[in-house]
């Protein structure tokens, strides 16, 4: 039962490249979510899905798009990567919109 | 929306010494609060969790406390263990009829 996986664990983009994150959980979760962690300001909510067909903007959306592919995968897109971009980013995923959060390892990311 | 803010940023205690960590949130309306642990270079994993039902949960050595009227919630660690070292996140939501609200993170430093 390996839980939430993302890939890849670490990634480096020059400014204007594109890439997407892929995430996956085996634990049959209604809900998805793709965070940023940037120093000193916690856990930011990128975009969720609350269940399988929808998606939604979270706190900072700017610059991102996401793909809720099934039940299992919701893929976060950078179509133009920034420097503001840089972070580590996390999936998750919860039984229901609003349950415990299980996170996945973390994608870190850099623009340069 | 929603605005948790967590103090303080850093704490450094001695080994068996307790740890004290506090947030306070704005929306009267929040009912669901979870402390997330993260050790470096790690994911954040649940720790315990508490509901506006009651004011305190214990689990081993560390307990969450809620005071609703005044909008705060503490984190207690007792016996602080140099494994205990990590940084930790509160968290509010009004449940399923919204997203969790994390505040930024408080860095423990146990030491022998």
């Amino acid at each position: 039962n390996a839980g939430v996986t993302q890939t890849p664990k670490f990634q480096v983009l020059k400014t204007g490249q594109s890439m997407t994150l892929q995430c996956a959980q085996d634990m049959n979760h209604n809900s998805m979510y793709w965070y940023r962690q940037d120093p000193g300001m916690g856990l930011r909510l990128i975009y969720y899905s609350a269940s399988e067909g929808t998606t939604d903007k979270g706190e900072v959306p700017n610059g991102y798009n996401v793909s809720r592919l099934n039940k299992r995968e919701f893929s976060l897109r950078l179509e133009s990567a920034a420097p503001s971009q840089t972070s580590v980013y996390f999936c998750a995923s919860s039984e229901e919109w609003g349950s415990p959060l299980h996170f996945g390892n973390g994608t870190r990311l850099t623009v340069t | 929306g929603e605005n948790v803010e967590q103090h303080p940023s850093t704490l450094s205690v001695q080994e068996g010494d307790s740890a004290v960590i506090k947030c306070t949130y704005s929306d009267s309306a929040s009912n669901y609060f979870p402390w997330y642990k993260q050790e470096l270079g790690k994911r954040p994993q649940l720790i315990i969790d508490i509901r506006s039902n009651v004011g305190e949960k214990k689990d081993q050595r560390i307990a969450v406390t809620l005071n609703k009227t005044a909008k705060h919630f503490s984190l207690h660690i007792t016996e602080t263990q140099p494994e205990d070292s990590a940084v930790y996140f509160c968290a509010a939501s009004t449940g399923t009829a919204s997203k969790l609200t994390f505040g930024t993170g408080t860095r423990l430093q146990v030491t022998l």
